[in-house]
């Protein structure tokens, strides 16, 4: 079946970076999009950015512009999502989600990473 | 302050029918397809319905979804008790910063 399984929780301090990582199965990865897509605790979804495991492409939210970059290894069908500068802001759950160009259809999820920021 | 505004709250016995609106503007509800999202509690999201009305595979048939210029609705008739959950609403958004809008959920409790 289609899965996205994401790596595990992070504890970072201010200042620092996080690289999450999202690995596909039961597809063909280069055949959609990856999506980023965070939640703060009690919060509500914020999109982050998409990127295009064929082409590398990638868009990002403007509010995460600057911050985030979204890498990929086709070889073994995985996505990466690094978000540097941390503060204690970004402490969310971050979740990867298949997608389509220019759409907001996610479809699967990945079970989510919580990531903390403390000093 | 989300793009999309959905009431934050609502309520319903067993067997009743709810509605849950959004509401949005031209550039994303208006000119683009609006998909809507389940979320168990503890749980990822789920997607619920895409394209305004279609159901994936396993989606039961008692959620439907409308659009209407402007605004869209995601329906529940024959409410169950596992229906408690949060729903978001979602679009693409044509400005000038290309963005997907979520709405800010709308927490349905199950009396």
């Amino acid at each position: 079946q289609v899965q996205l399984v994401q790596s595990g929780a992070e504890v970072k301090k201010p200042g620092a970076s996080v690289k999450v990582s999202c690995k596909a199965s039961g597809y063909t990865f280069t055949s959609y999009d990856i999506n980023w897509v965070r939640q703060a605790t009690g919060q509500g979804l914020e999109w982050m950015g998409w990127m295009n495991p064929n082409s590398g492409n990638t868009g990002y939210a403007q509010k995460f512009q600057g911050r985030v970059t979204m890498t990929r290894n086709t070889s073994i069908s995985t996505a990466y999502m690094e978000l540097s500068s941390l503060r204690s802001e970004d402490t969310a759950v971050y979740y990867c989600a298949r997608g389509a160009l220019l759409q907001a259809w996610f479809d699967p999820w990945g079970q989510g990473t919580l990531v903390t920021v403390s000093s | 302050q989300s793009v999309l505004t959905q009431p934050p709250s609502a309520s319903g016995t067993p067997g009743q029918r709810v509605t849950i609106s959004c509401s949005g503007s031209s550039s994303n509800i208006g000119s683009n397809y609006v998909y809507w999202y389940q979320q168990l509690p503890g749980t990822a999201p789920k997607l619920l319905i895409y394209r305004n009305n279609q159901r994936p595979s396993g989606v039961p048939d008692r959620f439907s979804g409308s659009k209407s210029g402007t605004s869209a609705s995601l329906a529940i008739s024959g409410l169950r008790s596992e229906d408690e959950a949060d729903y978001y609403c979602a679009a693409w958004d044509d400005s000038l910063s290309a963005d997907v809008v979520f709405g800010g959920g709308t927490k349905l409790t199950v009396l």
